[in-house]
């Protein structure tokens, strides 16, 4: 199985924050990487996939990077809907894996 | 607009099968690949599955052999049966499209609401 790694587990910022979230794959997965929203109680959101494609209707403030096992999430101007936990997936390969979340909370 | 929506029970025995169905609406299960995914409390996201639009089926290796997907076109419905159950398997369970697009890039796009299964005695 890929191991993907993602970090910092949490992180405490502020609403106007530039945020950054790196997930690590074990191994390559060219740019085979989506990330996801989840907030309490719901269903995880699809916001990028292909590591830096918008999902319809995701606000520009987010934006992904990366390729090979290295890659990163950033949220340019945190907002206070964007207080969530988010997921890296790869889909290089099954069976699908999933970082273990940030929680990105209010400071 | 493609909907997904789980149904079953939600608390079931050790040693018991959870079944679970999904209902999709505003689009075919005919099309694209069609999975369930878990989260226990607290928890992170195992993917534990899908049944492809050509019905082939692939499963996580730690749950191969107690679990089994299953597609029924006319209803516009898939199932999810995962049986010997432990404590362990208490989680949310999901059912989800994985969209596959014309430049070959695979995406969970549509989840439903999940279904808490509990396994208790």
């Amino acid at each position: 199985d890929i191991q993907m790694t993602q970090s910092p587990s949490s992180l405490s910022a502020s609403v106007g924050d530039r945020v950054t979230i790196t997930c690590r794959a074990s191994q390559t997965i060219d740019t085979y990487l989506n990330w996801y929203q989840q907030k309490p109680g719901q269903a995880p959101k699809l916001l990028i996939y292909g590591a830096s494609i918008f999902h319809s209707g995701v606000s520009s403030r987010f934006s992904g990077s990366g390729s090979g096992t290295d890659f990163t999430l950033t949220i340019s101007s945190l907002q206070t809907e964007d207080f969530a936990t988010y997921y890296c997936q790869q889909s290089f390969i099954t069976p699908r894996t999933f970082g273990q979340g940030t929680k990105v909370e209010i400071k | 607009q493609v909907q997904l929506q789980e149904s079953g029970p939600g608390l079931v025995k050790p040693s018991e099968t959870l079944s679970l169905a999904c209902s999709v609406s505003g689009g075919s299960i005919s099309t694209d690949y069609w999975s369930w995914i878990r989260q226990p409390p607290g928890k992170g996201l195992e993917w534990i599955g899908y049944m492809s639009d050509s019905g082939s089926t692939d499963y996580n290796p730690s749950l191969r052999s107690r679990v089994t997907i299953s597609m029924d076109t006319s209803k516009n419905q898939f199932s999810l049966k995962l049986n010997s159950l432990t404590a362990a398997d208490t989680a949310v369970y999901y059912c989800v499209r994985e969209k596959f697009d014309n430049n070959n890039w695979y995406y969970f796009d549509y989840w439903g609401q999940g279904a808490l299964v509990t396994v208790s005695s």
